[in-house]
């Protein structure tokens, strides 16, 4: 069962780089890590995606060490408007299974 | 344009009323959940469904009803809505249920049980 650990708040200020690092100790092999941002009253929407190394999209940046026991999403130079829940998603698809499990998510406040 | 649209978006009813909030997407993706959101309790998956005809139990199915009749709809129905359902509703669908894929979810549903 690969769950994720992320912290519950994080408090920032306009233009400065966010990180929130995920921690998921038992990952599978075949698992990708995944990344949801929450607006308020808002479905989650994806971010970003990466199985290894680092990714890097218009909108963020993903970076995952080689034991791949964490993960760590980089926000560049933030905004009022970047104010939401990140979630970190690791898939369970063991014997049980095909169920996805959101953690509790990160509640990221940017400050003007 | 490529999306997951649920309805109602906001409903209040009353204790034992049957209800249904219907979810349909229009990407042909083959797998569909729905989840529940409570404060301080995150995204929860009530049921999912790999396929028509194939669907099965998240962490928290205990009120919930599901069905996959045809591929783009998904229905949540709550045979006897009880106060403690009182929650926001998200449907989701994706190709598959690996985390490769990416979700699209639906604008949630606001549901009320007094």
């Amino acid at each position: 069962l690969a769950k994720t650990t992320q912290p519950i708040s994080m408090d920032s200020y306009e233009g400065q780089e966010v990180n929130i690092t995920c921690s998921h100790n038992n990952i599978a092999t075949n698992d990708y890590i995944t990344w949801y941002q929450q607006f308020p009253s808002q479905g989650p929407r994806f971010i970003i995606q990466g199985y290894k190394t680092k990714v890097t999209n218009e909108v963020a940046s993903l970076f995952i060490p080689a034991d791949r026991k964490s993960s760590t999403l980089s926000l560049p130079r933030v905004s009022l408007s970047d104010t939401a829940v990140y979630y970190c998603l690791v898939g369970d698809t063991g014997a049980a299974g095909n169920k996805l499990t959101f953690g509790g998510g990160t509640r990221v406040l940017v400050k003007p | 344009e490529a999306q997951v649209t649920q309805n109602p978006r906001y409903l209040i009813t009353v204790t034992g009323k049957k209800l249904t909030v219907t979810c349909s997407q229009n990407m042909n993706h083959e797998y569909m959940s729905w989840y529940r959101q409570d404060p301080g309790l995150g995204l929860r998956q009530i049921y999912y469904s790999m396929n028509v005809e194939v669907t099965d139990k998240g962490d928290v199915p205990e009120g919930y009803k599901v069905s996959r009749k045809e591929k783009r709809n998904f229905p949540l129905i709550l045979e006897s809505p009880s106060p403690n359902q009182t929650s926001l509703y998200f449907c989701a669908s994706s190709w598959t249920s690996a985390t490769s894929e990416k979700q699209y979810f639906g604008p949630g549903t606001r549901l009320t049980v007094l």
